[in-house]
């Protein structure tokens, strides 16, 4: 069964910093993986998928990478702002054609 | 843009209810979900499915039943409402492996 952990679960920075948002799942065998963010109280926004076959994707200050061997995904955001804060969830979708989440990161950007 | 709707943001209800929670997308996606999102435990699949009067049973279905009498349209319905199915519940669509968009979520409070 596919598991899929995201690490830290919360993370505080001040404005400006680079940062990183981790994510592993334990079965390689997927099709794709998408990051979300969720705001408090409302649904996810899809703000990235990478493909099996690619190695990274990127919209804006977002670069999502993806190394299905080891089991890992990546989503770097460069140059944070307050406007970044929310929860950053994974999730792949394996041969099951269903999305396994991972528990999210709670992103606070201080200004 | 992809559009996922849910017929409430807010609704209060009380045990022995019961509540209709309806869900459109307008582009025209076969699969369509419902998951409910707590505290501590991350989203959880209630049910989905992948076509016109089409369901499948996800992780937690207990308690819920759906229908899917139109391609756009997904409802969910608690036959009895209970205190523990007090949730954000969330509506999602996409087509076969792709990204998957998320409607706004409706807070469910049963008192």
């Amino acid at each position: 069964k596919q598991e899929v952990t995201q690490i830290p679960a919360a993370l505080s920075v001040p404005e400006g910093e680079n940062l990183v948002l981790n994510c592993s799942f334990t079965d390689s065998a997927i099709y794709n993986l998408q990051w979300f963010r969720q705001d408090p109280g409302k649904g996810l926004t899809s703000l990235l998928l990478i493909q099996s076959s690619q190695r990274e994707q990127t919209s804006g200050r977002l670069n999502a990478s993806l190394d299905k061997s080891s089991g890992r995904s990546t989503l770097y955001i460069a140059a944070s702002q307050p406007g970044d804060s929310a929860t950053y969830l994974c999730a792949v979708m394996g041969t099951g054609n269903m999305l396994t989440f991972g528990g999210g990161t709670r992103l606070m950007v201080k200004p | 843009d992809v559009k996922v709707t849910q017929s409430s943001r807010y609704l209060v209800k009380r045990t022995g209810e019961k509540v209709f929670l309806e869900c459109v997308q307008d582009m025209d996606h076969e699969n369509m979900f419902w998951y409910r999102q707590d505290p501590g435990l991350g989203l959880r699949l209630i049910y989905f499915s992948y076509d016109v009067k089409m369901k499948e049973k996800g992780d937690i279905p207990e308690g819920y039943s759906v229908s899917r009498e139109k391609k756009e349209r997904f409802s969910l319905i608690l036959e009895s409402a209970s205190t523990n199915q007090t949730s954000m519940y969330l509506c999602a669509s996409r087509s076969d492996r792709v990204e998957q968009y998320f409607g706004p979520g409706t807070r469910l409070t049963v008192t």
